[in-house]
């Protein structure tokens, strides 16, 4: 059982690139995140989607976009990499979000912008 | 919207005691108290959690304890063992809204 796959584990990018994070689950969940932890300070919402074709802003949605295709994937784009956007990227599924399914996260990518 | 904060931020026990970690949170409305622990180099991995219709969960020697009336819920770990070591994030949340987590803890444990 793989559950969470995220690519690649790590990447440094010069200001201005852009890249896509992979995320893909094999436990055909309907809820998708992406999650974005900095040094002390716990892990940050930056988008979601409740299915495919649905996605929705969380805390920190500034600088990225997702798409969601299919229940499987669902990708964070950067398309103008920033300093302020080095940080470890975690993506997580749950069944549903309405009664407080547990979320399963993937072991992270982690990201550097020189 | 819910803020949750939690303390202490490091914690070194040695081998065999206990380990406490407290965290509250501001929304009286939410209902679900995951606690994650994350190893150097891994995602956060869902190790116990709690609603707010039970006041205490137990699994061998993890346990959570819940207060709704002071708006805070522990994560009590007996007889620590070196492989405890990592880093435990608390979270809140109701049905149908984000997880909000805390800044974590740093577990450390000698031997």
């Amino acid at each position: 059982n793989a559950g969470v796959t995220q690519t690649p584990k790590f990447r440094i990018l010069k200001i201005g690139q852009s890249m896509t994070l992979q995320c893909t689950q094999d436990m055909n969940h309907n809820y998708m995140y992406w999650y974005r932890q900095d040094p002390g300070m716990g892990l940050k919402l930056i988008y979601y989607s409740v299915g495919a074709g649905i996605t929705d802003k969380g805390e920190v949605p500034n600088g990225y976009n997702v798409s969601r295709s299919t229940t499987e994937d669902f990708p964070l784009r950067l398309e103008l990499a920033a300093p302020s956007q080095t940080s470890v990227y975690f993506c997580a599924s749950s069944y549903d979000r309405n009664s407080n399914q547990p979320q399963h996260f993937g072991d992270g990518t982690r990201l550097s912008i020189l | 919207g819910e803020n949750v904060e939690q303390h202490p931020s490091t914690l070194s026990v040695q081998e065999g005691d206990s380990a406490v970690i407290k965290c509250t949170y501001s929304d009286s409305a939410s209902n679900y108290f995951p606690w994650y622990k994350q190893e150097l180099g891994k995602g956060p991995q869902l190790i116990i959690d709690i609603r707010s219709n039970v006041g205490e969960k137990k699994d061998q020697r993890i346990a959570v304890t819940l207060n709704k009336t002071a708006k805070h819920f522990s994560l009590h770990i007996t007889e620590t063992q070196p492989e405890d070591s990592a880093v435990y994030f608390c979270a809140a949340n109701q049905a149908g809204t984000a997880l909000i987590f805390g800044k974590g803890t740093t577990l450390s444990v000698s031997s």
